[in-house]
């Protein structure tokens, strides 16, 4: 089983500051998503990325992928309250697993 | 429309009980999922189906039976419910590769009294 560690597992941050959370592996990954949940719902995808060193931007979020495909970040600019949520990151494992981390519960202060 | 429904959104019973979850997709999806989150938020896999073949069945009670009578429709057939069982269940569909999205219900919130 591959281990994702996400850290950290609970920030709290006033609306306005920028924020960094990171997902980690010892093992490597043909592709990692990104995933938002909110309370009483399921995740939904944010971004996938595959190539390492890739970033990618969705407005105000920044995801990049690791050089050796092990690890991602997330940063996010200018937090908003509607940013509050538990991000999960998940790797393939290429065996038809998407393997989940622990996520990281943000919460934007208005 | 909702892309993944999945029935009841809570359910209480007592430890004993036998209990199913249902869910449907209308994604045309091939690939079925079964995850567990528990109280800490850790989504652990539990099943997959692919065109109604099981394809991972993780370490899992056996008490635990998935049953997919097609390929919009994987259930979840819980027996003899224990205390430890309490958990939100999420159905998941997925149209194509493993690095295609997964898309997820609202979630079943399980206790056991």
């Amino acid at each position: 089983t591959q281990l994702l560690e996400q850290s950290p597992q609970f920030l709290s941050i006033q609306e306005g500051e920028n924020l960094t959370v990171y997902c980690n592996s010892s093992s490597v990954f043909s592709s990692l998503q990104w995933y938002r949940q909110e309370p009483g719902e399921g995740p939904v995808l944010l971004v996938t990325v595959v190539t390492g060193g890739e970033v990618k931007k969705l407005k105000r979020l920044t995801f990049q992928f690791g050089d050796a495909r092990k690890d991602s970040s997330l940063h996010i600019t200018a937090a908003q309250p509607g940013d509050t949520g538990l991000y999960l990151c998940a790797g393939a494992d290429g065996n038809n697993r998407l393997a989940f981390g622990k996520g990281n519960q943000v919460v934007v202060i208005p | 429309d909702t892309a993944v429904s999945q029935t009841p959104k809570y359910l209480v019973t007592q430890m004993g009980n036998d209990k199913s979850i249902k869910c449907e997709q209308n994604l045309g999806h091939d690939t079925m999922y079964w995850y567990k989150q528990d109280s800490k938020k850790f989504l652990k896999i539990m099943f997959s189906y692919n065109n109604k073949e099981l394809i991972i069945n993780e370490t899992v009670p056996n008490r635990f039976s998935p049953k997919s009578p097609d390929k919009a429709h994987l259930n979840l057939h819980i027996n003899s419910l224990e205390l430890g069982d309490s958990a939100v269940y999420f159905c998941a569909s997925r149209g194509g590769a493993t690095n295609e999205k997964l898309f997820f219900g609202s979630g079943t919130q399980l206790s056991v009294l």
